[in-house]
């Protein structure tokens, strides 16, 4: 299976700041990538898809890049309704797998 | 409008077997491309993706649950079902059913979630 490993699995930054959230995964997935944002005790929603697209709806402070098995997804300036768990999701290899996430707290 | 709903027990024992109902609307699943997965997140956990039903009724199980694990499709009444056999305490989880619309298979659509536990 194609493990997903996030960095950081927290962090803590202040209203305004550049925020950037890493997924590696095991083996090449060709950009076939999706990234979560889940709040407590919320459903998870989509925010971006084939690794860069957002999502309808999702603010362009959102973005995302990557290639081969590296991704980032970036932040642009950190809003206090950003806070949550994000999460990496490959649909390159079957079975599909999540990155463990990334937990982060509005400073 | 595109919505998805589990259904299911909250109580399952151990031994037992579990089966969650995810009823849509808003679309159809034999539609080329489109794909229905099962997700599940323990408390406080990591979501993990166990398995999914593809419109031509092909499936893809996690490695882990592929002998437990049965994901099937009620055309006429726009449900996907899941079945896990042999539950086990570390089973109990929010459950969620999810879809990927055509040309992408990233999961766009979730439904509430319903939460199982299993104890005796």
């Amino acid at each position: 299976d194609t493990q997903m490993t996030q960095s950081p699995s927290s962090l803590s930054a202040s209203v305004g700041d550049r925020v950037t959230i890493t997924c590696r995964a095991s083996e090449i997935i060709s950009n076939s990538l999706a990234w979560y944002q889940q709040k407590p005790g919320k459903v998870p929603k989509l925010l971006l898809l084939g690794a860069s697209t957002l999502e309808s709806g999702v603010p362009s402070r959102f973005s995302g890049s990557g290639s081969g098995t590296d991704y980032t997804l970036t932040i642009s300036s950190l809003q206090p309704e950003d806070f949550g768990t994000y999460y990496c999701h490959q649909f390159y290899t079957n079975p599909w797998t999540f990155g463990q996430g990334t937990t982060v707290e509005i400073k | 409008q595109v919505t998805l709903k589990e259904s299911g027990p909250a109580l399952v024992k151990p031994t037992e077997a579990l089966t969650l109902t995810c009823t849509f609307s808003g679309f159809s699943v034999n539609t080329f491309a489109m794909r229905m997965s099962w997700i599940r997140q323990p408390p406080g956990r990591a979501l993990e993706w166990l398995g999914r039903i593809d419109w031509d009724d092909a499936t893809v199980y996690t490695t882990s649950l592929k002998t437990r694990l049965t994901i099937s499709k009620d055309t006429s009444k726009n449900q996907v079902l899941l079945t896990l056999t042999n539950m086990d305490p570390v089973d109990t989880a929010t459950y969620y059913c999810a879809r990927s619309r055509p040309g992408s298979s990233a999961l766009d659509i979730w439904g509430h979630g319903t939460m199982v536990i299993v104890s005796s």
